[in-house]
């Protein structure tokens, strides 16, 4: 069983659209992470969420929106897709709020044409 | 605020050769400190951590990295590196006071020659 998984792997869409990843973990975990992976590799945080409250939400474009109906699903929306958007999103969760670390999902690699 | 610093953009080493990874953060408080592996085209993966105790850590694969607090540094090593070590490596931390969260550093590519 796959601990932490998104869907979809590959998004490729138009400017403009809006469109949304899915993560769930089956781990038992209390807080769950949106990671953005830029083209050099660079993590930033985006959001967390810690038993559905949202407890970290950085400087992200108001076009993103997290929403976690439980605390094992953490979803997120974007609107209007901008080129700037394409990069690798990942998942994360973890106990104790990243404490003893994360354990990532395999990633949403998301192209804006 | 907390940073993690990863001087080493990209190592290229040939097999067998012996490798350090250099790692140093900037925060007074207690840390736990990871290093992250992704592999080409995949997600990343934990390899070793630091909570408390022996600051020697041993991880998967022949990895182990030593925390010295006194130079704020967390610096990765393998004695002998394998041509499936390529990939990128990712020191980070998580401070205690920090609102739940791990800072990652900028990463270091490992290319190893066959």
């Amino acid at each position: 069983d796959t601990a932490v998984s998104q869907t979809p792997k590959y998004l490729v869409t138009q400017m403009g659209n809006d469109k949304s990843i899915k993560c769930e973990q089956n781990l038992g975990h209390d807080t769950m992470y949106w990671y953005k992976q830029d083209s050099k590799k660079f993590l930033k945080i985006m959001f967390s969420y810690n038993n559905k409250e949202l407890i970290i939400n950085e400087t992200v474009p108001n076009r993103f929106s997290p929403k976690s109906p439980d605390k094992a699903h953490l979803n997120l929306h974007i609107n209007s897709l901008e080129l700037g958007d394409s990069a690798v999103y990942f998942c994360a969760s973890s106990q104790l709020q990243g404490a003893y670390g994360y354990t990532f999902g395999s990633g949403t690699r998301l192209t804006v044409v | 605020a907390q940073s993690v610093s990863q001087h080493n953009h990209h190592v290229i080493l040939s097999e067998a050769a012996s490798l350090e990874l250099g790692c140093n953060y900037s925060y007074g408080g207690t840390v736990n400190l990871f290093w992250y592996v992704q592999y080409p085209g995949q997600h990343l993966q934990l390899l070793l951590k630091y909570f408390s105790g022996d600051p020697l850590v041993k991880g998967i694969k022949g990895f182990e990295a030593e925390f010295i607090k006194s130079k704020f540094s967390f610096n990765l090593r393998k004695p002998s590196v394998q041509w499936s070590d390529t990939a990128e490596y990712f020191c980070a931390v998580n401070a205690y006071s920090s609102a739940s969260k791990i800072i990652f550093g900028s990463g270091t590519r490992l290319s190893i020659r066959p």
